[in-house]
């Protein structure tokens, strides 16, 4: 079981905000950076956010995260059809030594 | 351009072990650490944990301690992940990932391998 909890949906229609949460503790997103990953079914994962809320290039500006304290959340403004996907939170966790991946969030676009 | 190119699919009985293997390209393969996750059917994701490839040195996810051993050939630019006394629940699809900013963000990945463990 993941020690970073996301809620398991989210949806919303064409041109909505969505915001999925993630949470976790001191040993993890209290004390390291967050990173976010887009996965559609059958590839692998896509880094979306780095270090908190810095976009990789070819991102588009859609997404945006933030972090405080011992959360972060990825926000998608102006959602599209093809932001349906997996999305899943990940940060270092100081305790286990491990890097630790959340539960993931499947998000619909009505 | 960066590729990870992975080997194929593999099916093993329980207790058996596992080797796979990602080829990088595209870039300096010494100067980026090299992470494995694996996916189980239907479920998140998992780390199993990382090389570099510079030094050989490794750290592995605690569940994994024992079973797991990252291996690299700097003279070829690969990266083994072989996994040891496997089971049922180790079938998922395994990928290597390049971390490219250090801090787990992994901005390339290879297209994975299925490992199916079965009787």
């Amino acid at each position: 079981q993941s020690v970073l909890t996301q809620p398991p949906s989210a949806s919303g229609t064409p041109g909505q905000r969505v915001t999925i949460s993630c949470s976790g503790s001191s040993s993890n997103i209290g004390s390291n950076t967050v990173n976010w990953y887009q996965q559609f079914p059958g590839t692998a994962p896509r880094l979306l956010i780095h270090s908190n809320n810095q976009r990789p290039s070819g991102v588009p500006d859609r997404f945006s995260g933030s972090k405080s304290g011992t959360s972060a959340s990825l926000a998608i403004s102006g959602l599209q059809s093809e932001d349906e996907a997996d999305y899943y939170c990940a940060s270092w966790d100081d305790s286990l030594n491990d890097y630790v991946f959340g539960t993931g969030t499947k998000v619909t676009v009505l | 351009q960066v590729q990870l190119v992975q080997s194929g699919a593999e099916v093993k009985k329980p207790g058996a072990s596992v080797k796979v293997s990602c080829k990088a390209s595209g870039y300096t393969f010494t100067g980026y650490y090299m992470h494995w996750v694996r996916q189980a059917p239907g479920q998140g994701l998992e780390w199993l944990g990382w090389i570099y490839p510079n030094s050989g040195d490794t750290n592995y996810a605690q569940k994994f301690q024992g079973r797991v051993t990252l291996t690299r050939d700097t003279s070829i630019g690969t990266a083994y992940m072989e996994l040891s006394r496997l089971r049922s629940d180790d079938t998922a699809v395994y990928y290597c990932a390049r971390d490219g900013v250090t801090g787990g963000a992994f901005d390339y990945w290879g297209q994975g391998t299925l490992v199916t463990v079965s009787s």
